[in-house]
């Protein structure tokens, strides 16, 4: 069965510190890959996707995340991180031949110090 | 615009207790879902509908049932609480051919 993996699941950094957030998922075809992020209370919301492409995506409030198709892996990244990015982060995978549904990771719990 | 909007926000229900969670989309979405989030464990896909009279099993359907008469609504029935099913539960959308979910606010469920 197609799994997602996060294997960090609880990050403290401090502001300002570089951000890295794994994520490998098992499916061996052509994927949808999605980072949903979810503020303290809130519900999950989309940070970035990637269908296809140039495999480095930008998403919002400076994150980004780069496809690497032969490591399976879809990391999450963040040059600089702030008190506000305190959240969970959740990577998703969508096989193509899935319809619509997504595979969830299990999440990455991210505190920052300020 | 509201997106997905789920009530209530929050329940405790005694185990035997039946209660339908509720779940509606103003996108004209074709696809809803529901989704149970417990800690570490991510979010597991409890049922979904590809549009109106259309309804399938997701990977933890067991305790749960669901329908969709309509295009925006989709609700989520339990009918015999369990402490096992002490979780969040988000409903989501999306539209046919688009793979990007919305979701909602998410209802926090108490089994005691």
């Amino acid at each position: 069965a197609q799994s997602v993996s996060q294997h960090n699941h609880h990050v403290i950094l401090s502001e300002a510190a570089s951000l890295e957030l794994g994520c490998n998922y098992s499916y061996g075809g052509t994927v949808n890959l999605f980072w949903y992020v979810q503020y303290p209370g809130q519900h999950l919301q989309l940070l970035l996707k990637y269908f296809s492409g140039d495999p480095l995506v930008k998403g919002i409030k400076g994150f980004e995340a780069e496809f690497i198709k032969s490591k399976f892996s879809f990391n999450l990244r963040k040059p600089s991180v702030q008190w506000s990015d305190t959240a969970e982060y959740f990577c998703a995978v969508n096989p193509n031949n899935a319809g619509n549904m997504l595979t969830f990771g299990g999440g990455t719990r991210l505190m920052v110090k300020p | 615009n509201a997106g997905v909007t789920q009530t209530p926000k929050f329940r405790i229900l005694k185990i035997g207790q039946s209660m339908t969670l509720q779940c509606a989309q103003d996108m004209n979405h074709n696809y809803m879902y529901w989704y149970r989030q417990d800690p570490g464990m991510g979010l597991k896909l409890i049922y979904y509908s590809v549009g109106a009279g259309i309804t399938d099993k997701g990977e933890v359907p067991n305790g749960y049932n669901v329908s969709r008469s309509t295009t925006e609504d989709f609700p989520l029935r339990l009918e015999l609480a369990a402490p096992s099913q002490t979780s969040v539960y988000f409903c989501a959308s999306s539209a046919r051919g688009n793979t990007e979910a919305f979701f909602g606010q998410g209802t926090r469920l108490t089994v005691v």
